[in-house]
């Protein structure tokens, strides 16, 4: 079956220090992968997206590439501010007909000034 | 504005007793899904529904009901309350057959004493 794995956190950075946050996958067929954050007392959000092999998502300055033979969708961000403090999870789904998405279990950043 | 609205926000709830939690999305999204979240097990699907008139158990089911009436309702009912039912519980939509991703209600965190 489908499954995502996410490095445990939390995860703790300066202010302005490299952000990698590691998620690899297993699935079958071609899936689609996703980041989402989850601010505090939230619901998570679509932070980026990748619909096929080498595809990179990008958005507010987070990034992650869509790569097949290491079935990996890592995030990073150059430079993380304290207002980037969240709980991050990883996401996977099928593209068409009927599925239903995996999540990872989530890893929280924090950042300190 | 576009998106899925969760009522209540936070409910304490006597074990025993039964209580329903709503869920409506204004996007016209086939698929609807509920979703637990607690600390350190990330997010655990309770159930699914590809379409409107059918549904389908998720990871962790037992204790729960679901109904599909109509595309823009996904009531979760718990029947008799436990206190293991305790949990913050989102609501996400998505349209089937699409990369697009999933859109997340704010959430509802239920306390069963």
């Amino acid at each position: 079956g489908n499954s995502v794995t996410q490095m445990e956190g939390p995860v703790t950075l300066s202010e302005e220090a490299f952000l990698t946050i590691n998620c690899t996958y297993t699935a079958t067929g071609y899936p689609s992968l996703f980041w989402y954050v989850q601010y505090p007392g939230e619901g998570l959000q679509l932070l980026l997206k990748a619909t096929k092999a080498d595809d990179k998502g990008s958005n507010k300055g987070f990034e992650a590439t869509y790569r097949k033979e290491t079935t990996s969708f890592h995030l990073e961000k150059g430079s993380v501010q304290v207002s980037d403090s969240a709980v991050y999870f990883c996401a996977l789904s099928r593209t068409g007909g009927s599925y239903i998405p995996t999540f990872g279990r989530g890893t929280s950043l924090i950042v300190h000034p | 504005i576009a998106g899925i609205t969760q009522a209540p926000t936070s409910q304490i709830l006597a074990a025993g007793r039964r209580m329903t939690l709503r869920c409506t999305q204004d996007m016209r999204h086939n698929a609807m899904y509920w979703y637990r979240q607690d600390l350190g097990l990330g997010l655990r699907l309770i159930h699914y529904s590809n379409t409107a008139g059918t549904t389908g158990k998720g990871e962790v089911p037992d204790g729960y009901s679901v109904s599909r009436a109509n595309t823009d309702d996904f009531p979760l009912t718990l029947a008799s309350a436990v206190p293991s039912q305790t949990s913050v519980y989102f609501c996400a939509s998505s349209e089937t057959g699409s990369p697009g991703g999933y859109t997340f209600g704010s959430g509802t965190r239920l306390t069963v004493v």
